[in-house]
């Protein structure tokens, strides 16, 4: 069965630091693309970025407001997603989704509770 | 970056109705769009990619259209499963973008 848990939500205070898991299991995770996805308390959904596999170059793309802040991973010996964020704002509190698929992400996590508030 | 116009933004309807929700976008992404189903409290769900084709296990009641800048869904014969918020995704130029949903209500 395929399933993509996210961990590490939390409360951090603006200007700080926080890195969100994805583990996925299911599927051959090193040989696809992975996205993110956020969704502020009742707002729409957000792109946030996406990472390549490997096989693929690797390389990663940014929406705007994260970019140079937030920065996505992967390993794949770990079968694990990860979003770096750093310089964190306000704006940025969100439910956090790992998406599988780099384009259209056909495959959703249930999500993970960011907060950014002193 | 390409913005996504969804219109209307909420939509009253019943079960067993017919309906639309149109997608636009500020500049052509050919056929490179996809739908998504939202149920309160839920992660979004995949419905339709390449503006027209039904992903695996999504009933044939839900269909897509359109290619450029117009696009649709169209849900027939409503049922009460289907009231939730949808939102189109442009997955034709990084950085990729959402329209602002649509609630669909009884």
């Amino acid at each position: 069965e395929e399933q993509l848990v996210e961990s590490g939500g939390g409360l951090v205070k603006p200007g700080g630091s926080l890195r969100i898991s994805c583990a996925v299991s299911g599927f051959t995770f090193s040989n696809v693309w992975m996205s993110w996805v956020r969704q502020a308390p009742g707002k729409g959904l957000e792109w946030v970025g996406r990472i390549k596999s490997k096989s693929d170059g690797g390389t990663t793309e940014y929406a705007a407001p994260v970019k140079g802040r937030f920065t996505i991973s992967r390993d794949d010996s770990k079968n694990t997603l990860y979003l770096q964020m750093n310089s964190l704002k306000t704006e940025d509190t969100a439910v956090y989704y790992c998406t599988r698929g780099g384009t259209k992400p056909d495959f959703w996590g249930q999500g993970t509770l960011v907060t950014v508030s002193s | 970056d390409i913005q996504m116009t969804q219109s209307p933004s909420t939509l009253s309807a019943s079960v067993g109705d017919r309906v639309t929700i149109t997608c636009r976008a500020s500049q052509s992404v050919s056929v490179w769009l996809a739908w998504y189903q939202q149920r309160r409290g839920k992660a979004p769900k995949f419905l339709i990619y390449q503006a027209s084709y039904l992903e695996s296990g999504v009933p044939s009641r839900f269909s897509g259209s359109g290619s450029g800048t117009e696009f649709t869904l169209t849900i027939s014969n409503l049922q009460p499963d289907d009231f939730a918020t949808y939102y189109c995704l442009q997955y034709n130029t990084p950085p990729y973008t959402f329209g602002q949903g649509t609630t669909l209500e009884i």
